[in-house]
């Protein structure tokens, strides 16, 4: 059984730096062809990728965000991490992490999501 | 790039049919058949529903069913039930360049 579970600080402050940990099981990142995808949900907004990581250490993030993200695993620890600089109150939402495929576009599964608030 | 266009809202009664549109452009849903449908349920994690514009996860009943023409795919729920009722959004594949994947703005379906 494939779970994904993400976590992090559910209040950080404008201008600070965001650092989401994605923690799986049931797959591996080593395995070819598997990736990890981050996507967030702003309150009564629809979803948006942000970044994605392959087994290979391919890195790829949304063109509008890109300069603010840094997304890294650590295969030992079944862990994918996500970074997002420079916080703003817009940048409040669910944060979600999922598998994904290199031969094929989708997310399945998903983890939970963790609800971030900023706010000073 | 925008998101994909979605209804904001569907409803039906159970039992009956209703169909989510998803339009987008050639450079994603009319470029590639990489379309993909997630449903969520406010708290829970989204669940993939379709992917490759028609096919159908393990486990997904088969009331679930996707198509694609041209660069609008649609999302059809056959024989609505009480359980269906959630949010609902596209995804498509955008290509290795630019913006890797985009997704819809979502749909609410409400069962009546």
């Amino acid at each position: 059984q494939i779970t994904l579970k993400e976590s992090g600080p559910t209040l950080v402050k404008p201008t600070q730096t965001l650092t989401l940990t994605c923690t799986f099981s049931g797959f591996s990142l080593t395995t070819s062809g598997v990736g990890v995808g981050w996507m967030r949900q702003p309150p009564g907004k629809a979803l948006e990728w942000l970044a994605l990581i392959f087994w290979d250490d391919g890195k790829r993030y949304s063109p509008s965000l890109k300069t603010r993200l840094t997304i890294t695993k650590d295969t030992s620890k079944n862990q994918v991490v996500l970074t997002m600089t420079n916080m703003d109150p817009a940048d409040t939402g669910s944060y979600f992490c999922a598998q994904a495929f290199s031969a094929d576009w989708f997310f399945d599964p998903w983890g939970q999501g963790t609800l971030v608030t900023v706010s000073s | 790039q925008s998101a994909l266009t979605q209804p904001r809202s569907v409803s039906g009664s159970p039992g009956q049919s209703i169909t989510i549109s998803c339009t987008g452009t050639s450079s994603d849903v009319g470029g590639y058949n990489y379309v993909s449908w997630y449903q969520h349920h406010p708290g829970k994690a989204p669940k993939l529903m379709m992917f490759d514009v028609d096919k159908r996860p393990s486990g997904v009943p088969d009331r679930f069913s996707g198509s694609k023409s041209g660069n609008t795919a649609s999302l059809t729920i056959s024989g609505l039930q009480a359980e269906d009722e959630a949010d609902y959004y596209c995804c498509s594949y955008a290509g290795s360049f630019t913006l890797l994947y985009v997704f819809g703005t979502g749909t609410t379906v409400t069962v009546l």
